[in-house]
């Protein structure tokens, strides 16, 4: 069984809309990240949290916004979508020193 | 500032050949280095990591990786592919108790029959 989870898995938002990404994890773990991938490159961090109800500033945090309601529950939210947000997002949680990766969302901003 | 390159961007190799991936970082201190592969529509898991001591690490489905501090390279490395080992491979360098990762750019695996 999954122990990370991403809703959706893709989607296709309309550029000046809101998005929002989910992930789910039954890790019990309490770091969370939120990366972007795009094509041919690595990830870069976007937000990660610690703790519930704070988040953090990665690299590239800007026009994303980060929620930690609950432990178990990260999400990313695009306020107003760009076409440069177009990528695959991907939630990851960790223990020690090891991440563990949701199996990704792929955001289309037309 | 602190990097890693992965010079290759596609390696194609025979299956039962061996193989080498390149991975340089650029860090003044102490590194921590990990290779990570994702799978086609798969996401991320770790196949080894390196923090100290013996410079060749092992990892899962008999790939290794040696760490050079001399040429800041972390290369991976497996005796014998398999048509399975289809997969792009990252090179992550870690530099925090955050854990907070730098990414490589990837290299694509092909394997040919």
């Amino acid at each position: 069984e999954a122990a990370v989870t991403q809703s959706p898995r893709s989607k296709v938002a309309v550029t000046g809309g809101k998005v929002t990404l989910s992930c789910h994890q039954t890790n019990n773990h309490d770091y969370m990240y939120w990366y972007r991938q795009d094509t041919g490159h690595g990830l870069r961090l976007i937000h990660y949290s610690y703790v519930a109800d704070s988040t953090e500033k990665g690299d590239i945090p800007d026009g994303y916004k980060a929620s930690r309601p609950s432990q178990e529950n990260f999400s990313l939210i695009l306020e107003l979508a760009s076409l440069s947000q177009t990528a695959v997002y991907f939630c990851a949680s960790r223990i020690r020193d090891e991440q563990y990766f949701g199996p990704g969302t792929r955001l289309t901003v037309l | 500032a602190q990097s890693v390159t992965q010079p290759d961007a596609r390696v194609t190799v025979s299956e039962g050949a061996s193989l080498q991936l390149r991975c340089k970082y650029s860090y003044s201190g102490t590194p921590y280095l990990f290779w990570y592969v994702q799978y086609p529509r798969q996401g991320l898991q770790l196949l080894l990591k390196y923090y100290s001591g013996d410079p060749v690490v092992q990892g899962v489905n008999g790939f290794e990786a040696e760490f050079s501090k001399s040429n800041s390279s972390f290369h991976l490395r497996k005796a014998s592919v398999h048509w399975s080992d289809s997969a792009v491979y990252f090179c992550v360098l870690s530099l925090d108790s955050n854990y907070q990762l730098i990414w490589g750019s990837g290299t694509k695996l092909i394997i040919k029959p």
